[in-house]
């Protein structure tokens, strides 16, 4: 068990709908970083916040959104969902501010099902 | 080119064999992470290393930054090894990057 929680495991939803998936970090970690990982994309860097600010961007859509709250779990919204945004999600938190230098745990994932 | 290079794709042993999964990458970086995804889909981080090797278990992973390679080895291996092992860059400390993993099959 990493500490990481996600929920839900799995969601299964039509074409656009709007779905918020949930992730609590491990005690005392005050990063969150959202990842999708896709059958033909494999694992790609979302977005990440550091203390409740964003910190980092990566090949994150403009329907998809996040937020950190000051208990510091964190929520991913995506709206006016497609086919393609089928995959898993993870989330992953970490003590420090630089995923470079810091270990990740990572949480269970939600698997996304848009039909 | 992807700037991060797994080898092989897919990879099966008989228990018991000495296990050697690739990574390169092309960009600067600040430390690689090992990580392994198991057939549920969980991922649990294995090793993050800057330099050298680090020993944990059966796993060894090694780094060499001039070459711009690492190395995950598995002593031993076990049908519970069977996996996914993915190789991420830290490329100047703000993001990862992603290998495309190597799936491990280990038979009794």
């Amino acid at each position: 068990d990493s500490g990481v929680t996600q929920t839900p495991k799995h969601l299964i939803t039509a074409t656009g709908q709007r779905v918020t998936l949930r992730c609590s970090p491990r005690s005392g970690d005050l990063s969150v970083y959202w990842y999708q990982q896709s059958l033909d994309q494999g694992l790609q860097f979302l977005i990440q916040y550091y203390n409740g600010e964003e910190r980092a961007k990566g090949n994150i859509l403009e329907r998809f959104s996040a937020q950190q709250f000051p208990d510091l779990h964190s929520e991913l919204n995506l709206s006016s969902l497609e086919l393609g945004d089928s995959a898993l999600y993870f989330c992953a938190s970490s003590v420090g501010g630089l995923p470079g230098s810091t270990e990740a745990f990572f949480g269970q994932g939600t698997r996304l099902t848009v039909v | 080119k992807n700037e991060v290079e797994q080898s092989p794709q897919n990879l099966t042993a008989q228990e018991g064999e000495f296990i050697t999964i690739n990574c390169s990458y092309s960009v600067g970086i600040s430390a690689l992470h090992w990580l392994q995804q198991h057939p549920g889909g969980g991922i649990v981080s294995l090793f993050m290393l800057s330099s050298g090797k680090k020993k944990h278990g059966r796993l060894i992973a090694t780094i060499n930054i001039q070459e711009k390679h690492s190395s995950l080895h598995i002593t031993a291996s076990h049908p519970r090894d069977s996996a996914v092992y993915i190789c991420a860059a830290a490329h100047n400390t703000d993001k990862l990057i992603f290998g495309t993993g190597t799936r491990l099959q280990v038979f009794p």
